[in-house]
């Protein structure tokens, strides 16, 4: 139980287009879902937390304009890079967590997202 | 500000033996979850064990113990018979109860190697 999907898995994009990616949890529904970014052998760095049904709230230094995040429903979470470029090359994973705040975050496959 | 440290960037061990992996975090908050996840090549996250903060038992699950030192805001994680399938990025995560945010905070993660 507890599975959180993300798609696409691996997106190639030319710079100055968006990009959508989906995070879904499939068997729980999930109030809150978290958005990291991973660059290369570094590690988890949270971008903003969503919440169903009002505004994302963002880490300090992430671009809301940039990525936006839309929560319109318990189950789904989007992140869009508008505009995106080169720099936002990088490794992007979901989570949400089931039930109660003590249940432990379940993360989805991550998005390679590419910008040439 | 609660922080992570993961002072150990890489850690071998050969298989069929034990090998510990450090963790030290800083926090005011005295009600707190402490992580381990492992993500392997696929980069999947996957939780490999949890703690919390006010019990005293040090957490197990099979082969993966931790030593959670709480005065000393240690929390290590020790992998007995190691096994090739254990190579991955180890992260320790620090999840704060009592701030009201809930969020997860990553170490810079260890990569363990397993050697034949």
């Amino acid at each position: 139980g507890a599975v959180v999907s993300q798609h696409p898995s691996w997106v190639i994009c030319k710079s100055g287009t968006s990009v959508k990616i989906e995070c879904r949890s499939l068997d729980f529904q999930a109030t809150t879902m978290f958005w990291y970014r991973q660059f290369p052998k570094q590690s988890l760095m949270l971008m903003a937390t969503s919440n169903e049904g009002s505004k994302a709230t963002y880490e300090q230094g992430v671009e809301k304009d940039k990525f936006l995040i839309n929560h319109a429903s318990l189950t789904l979470s989007t992140l869009t890079v508008t505009s995106a470029h080169p720099e936002d090359s990088s490794f992007y994973i979901c989570s949400a967590r089931p039930g109660q705040v003590r249940t432990p975050l379940h993360f989805g496959n991550g998005t390679r997202l590419t910008v040439t | 500000a609660q922080t992570v440290t993961q002072s150990q960037p890489e850690m071998s061990v050969q298989e069929a033996e034990t090998v510990t992996l450090s963790c030290t975090y800083d926090t005011s908050e005295s009600d707190y979850y402490l992580f381990w996840y492992k993500q392997p090549p696929s980069r999947q996250m996957i939780l490999v064990i949890r703690q919390e903060a006010y019990k005293q038992q040090n957490a197990t699950e099979n082969r993966f113990s931790v030593n959670f030192q709480k005065a000393a805001k240690s929390f290590s994680l020790k992998i007995s018979d190691s096994q090739l399938g254990d190579a991955a990025m180890y992260f320790c995560a620090y999840r704060g109860l009592t701030s009201g945010t809930y969020k997860y905070i990553f170490g810079t993660g260890t990569r363990l190697k397993v050697l034949a």
